[in-house]
C-alpha cells in the first residue's frame, strides 16, 4: 500500500512568488492534516480536512495560505505571496478514523516538502 | 492547552552507547504519548507510543515509559547504531486530534 506522498520534495522560490504544495494521502483515509516545521523548531499544526471539508484551520498563519481538498482526495497548500518566514518543511499526514478520533487515528506522515524562500 | 518539551540537540554518541532523550509534557487528562522519528530524506514515522500511565512503548530496541508522576516520556535505547541517526520528536494529541510536537532532537551516531 502506498504511503502519503508529497510533491515537490524541495522548492526554492523568491519572495513574492507563489508556490503550491501537493499531498496525496493514503487511499481511503478521510482525514488529512498539514503541519510545518520552521527553522528547526517544533512541528506545528496548520489545518485538518475531513474528506473535502475543512474541520479546523486554526493553525493557518495568515491569509497568504490557502488549502484545498477538492473531491476529498489529494490536497494542495498554496502560499501566495511567499515571504521569507514561510521557509521550512511542510508535512502532510492522513488518518483513517472517523473525524480524526479513535483507535484508527494514527497519523501517517509524508516525507515533507522543504520550502526555501529567498 | 497540551504541550511538550524535549531536550535540545544535537546528541552525538558512539555506536553501542546508551541513549536517553528527555521529554516532559503538560496535559489535561491522560492523552496517548508518541515518539516519532525522521530518518534522513524520509518522512515522519511513528516509532512507539503509550496509551495510558505506566505503559511502556517499545520498537526497534527503543523504549519509553509513560510516567504521570513526573509527566515524562523519555526515550531510551541501550545500544545505538549508526542507522539510528535521525531526528526524534516527542508528541501528544491535544483535546481532539491535532498532534503537539516537541522541537525535535537530532541524534548522530558515529561508528
Amino acid at each position: 500500500e502506498a504511503g502519503v506522498t508529497q510533491f515537490p520534495s524541495h522548492s526554492v522560490i523568491e519572495k513574492g512568488q507563489t508556490v503550491t504544495l501537493r499531498c496525496d494521502p493514503i487511499s481511503g483515509h478521510d482525514n488529512l492534516y498539514w503541519y510545518r516545521r520552521v527553522m528547526g523548531k517544533e512541528i506545528k499544526f496548520l489545518l485538518h480536512f475531513v474528506k473535502e471539508s475543512k474541520q479546523d484551520e486554526s493553525g493557518m498563519p495568515n491569509n497568504r495560505f490557502l488549502a484545498e481538498r477538492t473531491g476529498g482526495t489529494y490536497s494542495t497548500l498554496k502560499v501566495q505571496p511567499a515571504e521569507l518566514e514561510d521557509s521550512g518543511v511542510y508535512f502532510c499526514a492522513s488518518s483513517q478514523g472517523p473525524r480524526g478520533r479513535g483507535a484508527n487515528n494514527e497519523q501517517f506522515f509524508g516525507p515533507g516538502t522543504r520550502l526555501t524562500v529567498l | 492547552g497540551n504541550s511538550v518539551t524535549q531536550m535540545e540537540g544535537p546528541v552525538t554518541l558512539s555506536e553501542e552507547a546508551f541513549l536517553t532523550i528527555n521529554c516532559t509534557y503538560t496535559a489535561t487528562g491522560y492523552p496517548s504519548l508518541f515518539w516519532y522519528v525522521q530518518y534522513p530524506g524520509e518522512g515522519l514515522q511513528l516509532l512507539l507510543k503509550a496509551t495510558k500511565a505506566d505503559d511502556k512503548g517499545s520498537n526497534k530496541g527503543f523504549e519509553a515509559t509513560y510516567r504521570k508522576e513526573t509527566t515524562s516520556f523519555h526515550l531510551e535505547k541501550g545500544s545505538v547504531q549508526v542507522s539510528d541517526s535521525a531526528v526524534y520528536f516527542c508528541a501528544l494529541p491535544d483535546s481532539s486530534y491535532k498532534l503537539i510536537f516537541g522541537s525535535g532532537t537530532r541524534l548522530l551516531v558515529r561508528p
